[in-house]
């Protein structure tokens, strides 16, 4: 089946330091969404991207959507504390159920 | 609004319990969804709903019903709770025909002795 893969599964890195993290879909997506969630909370979104490309930038994160649209990456600049959380991938099922397949998550840690 | 709302926060049962965690959301959302989280499993799908009267399995039904009789709730029933089953629960729900992001509840941390 569909599946959406998401590393490294955990990132540990000092304050300040640059991060990514990267999502790979077994098929083409039309889009894709970003979640982050703190420890001991919920998913909450943070970007989608639908174009083929596409480039969005919040504050110091930046996302990207692959060319072929089956992977993306989200990328941190100078990390701080507030970064610390478990980031997701998610993309629509390709049997156009609605349904939502996301990947495993990427845990950042950061040392202050 | 209040968002997507779940009940309880935390539970405790027995082997071969049942229970009902109640989801219910005040946006008019026609979609809904129960995942459970595990860790390094990510989020899981147990059972969606794209509308009243319409539910169907996600990845990880078995051993999980839902129902859904009005737009606003989406129980999740453990007919007999196994070990197994203790994980984070999250309630979701979003609209059925936009391509836009999905809300999700503050979760009900189960537990199954």
């Amino acid at each position: 089946g569909q599946q959406v893969m998401q590393i490294p599964q955990y990132q540990h890195v000092q304050e300040g330091e640059d991060f990514t993290t990267y999502c790979n879909s077994s098929t083409t997506l039309s889009n894709i969404q970003w979640y982050k969630q703190r420890p001991g909370g919920h998913p909450v979104f943070l970007i989608q991207l639908v174009k083929s490309g596409e480039v969005k930038k919040q504050k110091r994160l930046t996302f990207q959507f692959g060319e072929a649209k089956k992977n993306s990456s989200l990328h941190i600049t100078a990390t701080q504390t507030t970064d610390v959380g478990t980031y997701f991938c998610a993309g629509p099922d390709s049997g156009n159920t609605g349904k939502l397949i996301f990947g495993q998550g990427t845990t950042l840690q950061v040392k202050p | 609004n209040a968002g997507v709302t779940q009940t309880p926060k935390f539970q405790v049962l027995k082997t071969g319990q049942s229970m009902t965690l109640q989801c219910a959301q005040d946006m008019n959302h026609e979609y809904m969804s129960w995942y459970r989280q595990d860790p390094g499993m990510g989020l899981r799908l147990i059972h969606y709903s794209v509308g009243a009267g319409i539910t169907d399995q996600g990845e990880v039904p078995n051993g999980y019903n839902v129902s859904r009789s009005t737009t606003e709730d989406f129980p999740l029933r453990l007919l007999s709770a196994a070990p197994s089953q203790t994980s984070v629960y999250f309630c979701a729900s979003r609209y059925r025909d936009r391509v836009v992001e999905q809300y999700f509840g503050p979760g009900t941390r189960l537990t199954v002795t």
